[in-house]
């Protein structure tokens, strides 16, 4: 089926550090969603992107839908411990509104 | 409160015995999806409900079976369960399957489903 290639997998960090973490595809989307899921729950949504080149924030969160709609990115600035968690994009294909999903990139913070 | 419920969040079960997961929405969405978990997987679609009487396979749906004849209830059915279908399973709802602005899924918190 069709992948989403998310980077990096998992992240160590310092507290008050900024993440970066991107998805790319070699197919086209027309939604970019970010999730964060902790542990033993489901995901939540955090970001939606509708339009390429749209930037949105959210708090100390910020998403890019690329412009080429391959591929964006999700930022988080001055990490705190309750940013731990698995982070996932996914993507909605613009040819039949399929969603697809990244692996996932798993946060962890250094005490 | 708006939530999607899933019963049981634990299960360990044995090779062959039927098992139903049930999943329920309070949202009146039209839109329900089974999704399985796995470790550096990320979340896989299994199968997905467009509306009532309307279900159609995702990217894994071998050895499953979904059945949407309300629009609240989705169940997801393993008839004879293995032990590679031991995972992390999640049920989400959305008002359409378009994921349009203001519109997103909702996720169940998850059952733990353990084949031996």
């Amino acid at each position: 089926g069709q992948q989403l290639n998310q980077s990096p997998q998992s992240m160590f960090i310092q507290e008050g550090e900024d993440v970066s973490m991107n998805c790319t595809s070699s197919s086209i989307f027309n939604t970019w969603l970010w999730y964060k899921q902790d542990p033993g729950e489901g995901p939540v949504l955090l970001i939606a992107l509708y339009k390429a080149g749209e930037l949105t924030s959210n708090g100390r969160l910020t998403a890019q839908f690329g412009i080429t709609r391959k591929d964006s990115f999700l930022n988080i600035s001055a990490s705190i411990p309750s940013d731990v968690g698995i982070y996932f994009c996914a993507g909605q294909l613009s040819s039949n509104y399929q969603l697809i999903w990244g692996a996932g990139t798993k946060l962890i913070i250094k005490p | 409160e708006a939530q999607v419920t899933q019963n049981p969040r634990y299960l360990i079960t044995v090779t062959g015995k039927k098992l139903t997961v049930t999943c329920s929405q309070n949202m009146n969405h039209e839109y329900m999806s089974w999704y399985r978990q796995d470790p550096g997987l990320g979340l896989r679609q299994i199968y997905y409900s467009m509306n009532v009487e309307a279900t159609d396979k995702g990217d894994v749906p071998e050895g499953y079976k979904v059945s949407r004849k309300e629009k609240r209830n989705f169940p997801l059915i393993l008839e004879s369960p293995s032990p590679n279908q031991t995972s992390l399973y999640f049920c989400a709802s959305s008002l359409s399957w378009v994921a349009g602005a203001g519109d997103t899924q909702y996720f169940g918190p998850g059952t733990r489903l353990t084949v031996l």
